[in-house]
């Protein structure tokens, strides 16, 4: 079953406008993570956020972490064409001893027209 | 630093075939994983190899098995191939694969059509 589940799962922009897509989940988490994906290529990770972070920033890219809410949001401000992509949360949980898995969201399919 | 390499790309195989992907992580990590990506599930995870030791599985059938060398390149096997099995095969490697903090880097993956 899905861990996170992003929200949007389609988001149509114009180029320059900022983008905001919000992933839940169900049970703690120690860490959660998003990753854009080119059009059924591989992911590449974009940030990371600690269990006990609210905020984090890397560029033109902020997320959020709400524990209590058990959700996360990934804002891209000045969107360009080339951020269109597929997005995807990624949360960790124990999968017995000290070893963890990702468990990803279906993802939001962002699309920035010029 | 190379990327993650999967090898082949593309792949296409018919019902009851087992097919044999291949993975090389970046150098110097030693956690390999891989995921299958489908339209209807996402992406959901197969089993993480390190050290050369299966250390986690998800939730799929035996026809579905891994391995990984003393290099740290992996490969997974897929048997008696079904439908259902078509989808694209990512791997994904890390230093120790700790994955809380522990980035993981994504190979392009493996396109499987079964016919």
């Amino acid at each position: 079953s899905q861990q996170g589940e992003e929200d949007p799962q389609a988001l149509s922009i114009q180029e320059g406008e900022n983008a905001t897509m919000n992933c839940s989940y169900k049970t703690s988490i120690n860490n959660l993570q998003w990753y854009r994906q080119n059009s059924g290529r591989g992911l590449v990770h974009l940030i990371l956020i600690r269990s006990n972070e609210r905020e984090k920033h890397s560029g033109r890219l902020r997320v959020t972490l709400d524990t209590s809410k058990k959700s996360s949001s990934l804002l891209i401000t000045a969107s360009r064409a080339a951020d269109t992509a597929s997005y995807f949360c990624a949360t960790d949980r124990a999968s017995g001893g000290s070893n963890y898995k990702l468990t990803f969201g279906k993802g939001t399919l962002l699309t920035v027209n010029p | 630093k190379a990327g993650v390499t999967q090898t082949p790309r593309y792949l296409i195989k018919t019902r009851g075939q087992q097919v044999t992907l291949s993975c090389s992580p970046i150098s110097g990590h030693r956690s390999v994983s891989w995921y299958q990506q489908t339209p209807g599930q996402g992406l959901q995870f197969l089993f993480e190899y390190f050290s050369e030791t299966q250390r986690n599985k998800g939730n799929f059938p035996g026809r579905f098995s891994g391995r990984q060398f003393s290099n740290s390149r992996s490969e997974m096997n897929v048997s008696t191939l079904e439908l259902g099995d078509s989808a694209l095969y990512l791997c994904a490697s890390s230093l120790e694969g700790w994955w809380g903090t522990d980035t993981q880097y994504f190979g392009p993956g493996t396109r499987l059509t079964v016919l």
